[in-house]
């Protein structure tokens, strides 16, 4: 089974700042990666998929990065609904196996 | 409107059965992939099973292999999980969701294994 190390656990950061969060593969998942935004008390919401495209309504300020065992989501300008917890998933294989989470919290 | 609803959860002593269903509306149903996540509580997100568009190919979690199974019915529009001889961590949300890329989520249904 692939694991996906998500760094940081936590990251304190002021609205107007950029974020970059990253997600290191135990082995190559090629660009079999996505990356979700999780608020309180709902779904997961699809930002990325494929490494590097946006899902549809995604704005501009998320992009994906990277390939085989490295990965970033980069918010460019945080803005105060993005503070959330994100997830990183690969399905380069099954079972597709999900990091642990980035809680991004208001600084 | 996409949508996915979720129901069937509840709660239910440990050795027990649950029948999930996630209802599809607004979309090709028979066209995609879908998929069952959960989420035990205050925890992270972890993949429980998959379906092709035409229930050909399916995968489980080694955490439920044997014990849940996938199926749809495309002509009804819905997906289902069927849970046998829970466990305590089994207790999570549940949640359905659409194709390879899972864009598309429900809110959840919420099952709770406790005696």
């Amino acid at each position: 089974e692939i694991v996906l190390t998500q760094s940081p656990a936590t990251l304190s950061l002021s609205p107007g700042e950029r974020a970059t969060l990253s997600c290191r593969a135990s082995q190559s998942v090629s660009s079999y990666l996505a990356w979700y935004q999780q608020k309180p008390g709902q779904a997961p919401r699809l930002l990325i998929y494929d490494a590097s495209n946006r899902a549809t309504g995604i704005p501009a300020r998320f992009s994906g990065s990277g390939s085989g065992t490295d990965f970033t989501l980069t918010i460019s300008s945080l803005e105060p609904e993005d503070f959330a917890v994100y997830y990183c998933q690969q399905r380069s294989n099954w079972p597709g196996t999900f990091g642990q989470g980035t809680r991004l919290e208001i600084k | 409107e996409v949508q996915l609803v979720e129901s069937g959860g509840g709660l239910v002593q440990p050795g027990g059965s649950l029948r999930l269903s996630c209802a599809a509306s607004g979309f090709t149903f028979s066209s995609y992939e879908m998929n069952w996540v959960r989420q035990a509580p205050g925890k992270g997100l972890e993949w429980v099973s998959y379906i092709s568009s035409s229930g050909s190919t399916i995968y489980y979690a080694d955490s439920v292999k044997g014990r849940f199974t996938i199926s749809r019915d495309n002509a009804k529009n819905s997906l289902y999980l069927q849970m046998n001889s829970l466990r305590a961590e089994d207790t999570a949300v549940y949640y359905c969701a659409r194709g390879y890329t899972m864009g598309v989520w429900g809110k959840g249904t919420t099952v709770t294994v406790s005696s």
